[in-house]
């Protein structure tokens, strides 16, 4: 199955900046995943990227605060804009692999990023 | 759009005994239900999955067991130990237009005590 590495790990944020999450993928893959966990909650999926094309938004999230590209079918960025304490979470990539269906079908997911707003 | 539905929410077991966690969903068009490890400070960690076209799978002393016609599936940990204490998440892919995404439950925390 696919490979993420995902950086940084952890960072601690001044409020009103941002903060850029990568994830590169060891293949390619058609669709890239991002989640937010909030401290003690489940994880929660922001959007959707797709290579070529705008990410596709969840209810309660929007393109100007977290900003995605993908340039590519390996790589993804996901940028929290505008920090507040709010927004302390983790943050992970996750990608869909194998086919529905199939015995090789699955998800994986980066290792995450610890965001810490201060 | 999905809705994954967890209990318990806290699961607290002696060693040895078994555990079992309950999701339901709404999106008939499911058809992958993953179950995730969760340990503190660490990423999800999938333990078992399942697909529509089975109505139950075990691997060692972890098992899951999927009813289609009630839109639920359940996690089954037998002879439990200490370090099967984390955060446990299930999961649905989502169908039709939603194609691909995965709902995660709210989670169970299940405590093992020695």
């Amino acid at each position: 199955s696919a490979v993420i590495s995902q950086k940084p790990s952890r960072d601690i944020c001044q409020r009103g900046t941002s903060l850029t999450i990568q994830c590169q993928v060891d293949s390619q893959v058609t669709m890239m995943f991002w989640y937010r966990q909030q401290p003690g909650q489940s994880l929660t999926l922001i959007a959707t990227a797709n290579q070529g094309s705008e990410a596709t938004y969840e209810s309660g999230f929007v393109i100007d605060k977290f900003p995605i590209s993908r340039p590519n079918l390996t790589f993804s960025t996901l940028t929290v804009s505008n920090l507040s304490p709010e927004d302390s979470s983790i943050y992970l990539c996750s990608v869909e692999v194998g086919l529905q269906g199939k015995a090789n079908y699955g998800y994986t997911f980066g290792s995450g990023t610890r965001l810490t707003v201060v | 759009g999905e809705n994954v539905e967890q209990h318990p929410s806290t699961l607290s077991v002696q060693e040895g005994d078994s555990a079992v966690i309950k999701c339901t969903y709404s999106d008939s068009a499911s058809n992958y239900f993953p179950w995730y490890k969760q340990e503190l400070g660490k990423r999800p960690q999938l333990i078992i999955d399942i697909r529509s076209n089975v109505g139950e799978k075990k691997d060692q002393r972890i098992a899951v067991t999927l009813n289609k016609t009630a839109k639920h599936f359940s996690l089954h940990i037998t002879e439990t130990q200490p370090e099967d204490s984390a955060v446990y998440f299930c999961a649905v892919n989502a169908g039709g237009t939603s194609y691909g995404k995965l709902t995660f439950g709210q989670g169970t925390i299940l405590t093992v005590h020695p």
